[in-house]
């Protein structure tokens, strides 16, 4: 299996400008997450997605901020009217679900994210 | 609400040692998951373990182990005979078993080992 890809790796815009990153899962990979990381800090999931379904929200994600996966395959961030503070690394994280014993667990790979930068 | 605590910020030992990063965290589930990953200078966060909360067993893999004591919340990740390429922020994680199992983590410690 190739690993979750991301594109663009890097982005520099201005203030106000629209951006769209690109996630690519593992393949067979049902679960897709977004995660967002500021210097020095952890990562902060976004949003989720079970294939096509866009199932659970972060209250930080503002309504400049939309994410689709459409047919369940590889997914897109966007934000609009960009803010310095929206200045981070974007994470991606796909998963399958899958039972060991009594758990219904699943483990997240994470691609190598899209480092965003707002002037 | 799920929270997880890494106090230690910055860690620098002389290559060799032995070095151990603590973990707390905090849920009111009864069945969660614990994660270490490592993120190199590249960005990307690499998987390192998954433990259940069910199974308290420590884990040896090859010069790292893990601690995880329920009775204290805490899941320690120690790096036995450290390594220059095990310089790294190592981030500690918890999720549910319910719902989107989102992970939520630690502030993460940067770890680094000098020749």
């Amino acid at each position: 299996d190739t690993g979750v890809s991301q594109d663009p790796r890097h982005k520099i815009t201005k203030r106000g400008q629209n951006v769209t990153f690109r996630c690519d899962p593992i393949s067979e990979h049902n679960r897709l997450y977004w995660y967002r990381q500021t210097l020095g800090q952890g990562p902060e999931f976004l949003t989720y997605f079970q294939n096509e379904a866009q199932l659970e929200k972060s209250r930080l994600l503002s309504d400049r901020f939309s994410a689709e996966r459409p047919k369940g395959s590889f997914s897109t961030l966007e934000i609009q009217r960009t803010e310095q503070g929206d200045s981070a690394m974007y994470l991606c994280a796909s998963s399958r679900r899958s039972r060991t014993g009594r758990f219904l667990g699943e483990t997240q790979y994470f691609g190598p994210g899209t480092r965003l930068l707002v002037l | 609400a799920q929270k997880v605590t890494q106090a230690q910020t910055e860690i620098s030992v002389v290559e060799k040692e032995d070095v151990t990063l603590d973990c707390v965290y905090e849920t009111r589930d009864t069945t969660y998951y614990l994660f270490w990953y490592k993120q190199p200078p590249s960005g990307e966060l690499v998987f390192l373990i998954r433990r259940n909360s069910f199974d308290e067993q420590n884990e040896i893999s090859g010069r790292y182990s893990w601690n995880f004591q329920k009775s204290t919340s805490s899941f320690n990740f120690t790096i036995t005979a450290s390594q220059v390429v095990d310089s790294a922020v190592y981030f500690c994680a918890l999720s549910e078993e319910k719902g989107a199992q989102k992970l939520v983590f630690g502030q993460g410690t940067r770890l680094t080992i000098n020749p």
